[in-house]
């Protein structure tokens, strides 16, 4: 089946500094979503995307939907010690009706 | 809006117990979703639902039912528990199949 590639497993970032993460697959995805999960929460969406080339942002995140349709990207800008958590990618198939996930990239910042 | 509410938020269950996982949606929306989720994983889906009196498997359904009576509830059953059972489990709803809303999860520890 579809698989999502997430990278980096996991940052270690001092405030203030900006951040990249991304999810790729060999598959074409219609849709991508990113989600945060905080400790002992569920996770929370923080941006959907649905065109290729789509670039959407929500306060500091800002995230693209890959031209090729088959990865996306998550940037944090200037980080602060609430952005700690896991950040999933998510992604809609093709040809497919239920969400594939990535493994996570587990964020630490330190002040 | 309550959102994605579940119950218990944590449960100790010995080995061929069985119990049901709660969870209700307040949003009208017809996709409901229950995942596992394993320690530095990502979720796993287990069953999901596009509508009242409709289910149907996901990835890993084996050890587990459901049911969808009403649009806002989807209750989770195990009905003998086994030790690979422990896990969280977050119920997730959509107004679609793209965009899903999570709830804060059960702790299910199985021993």
């Amino acid at each position: 089946g579809q698989q999502l590639n997430q990278s980096p497993q996991s940052m270690f970032i001092q405030e203030g500094e900006d951040v990249s993460m991304n999810c790729t697959s060999s598959s074409i995805f219609n849709t991508w979503l990113w989600y945060k999960q905080d400790p002992g929460e569920g996770p929370v969406l923080l941006i959907a995307l649905y065109k290729a080339g789509e670039l959407t942002s929500n306060g500091r995140l800002t995230a693209q939907f890959g031209i090729t349709r088959k990865d996306s990207f998550l940037n944090i800008s200037a980080s602060i010690p609430s952005d700690v958590g896991i950040y999933f990618c998510a992604g809609l198939p093709e040809y497919g009706n239920k969400l594939v996930f990535g493994a996570g990239t587990i964020l630490r910042v330190k002040s | 809006n309550a959102g994605v509410t579940q119950t218990p938020k944590f449960r100790i269950l010995k080995i061929g117990q069985s119990m049901t996982l709660q969870c209700a949606q307040d949003m009208n929306h017809n996709y409901m979703y229950w995942y596992r989720q394993d320690p530095g994983m990502g979720l796993k889906l287990i069953y999901y639902s596009v509508g009242a009196g409709i289910t149907d498997k996901g990835e890993v359904p084996n050890g587990y039912n459901v049911s969808r009576s009403t649009t806002e509830d989807f209750p989770l059953r195990l009905e003998l528990a086994a030790p690979s059972q422990t896990s969280v489990y977050f119920c997730a709803s959509s107004p679609y199949s793209a965009a899903q809303y999570f709830g804060p999860g059960t702790r299910l520890l199985v021993l």
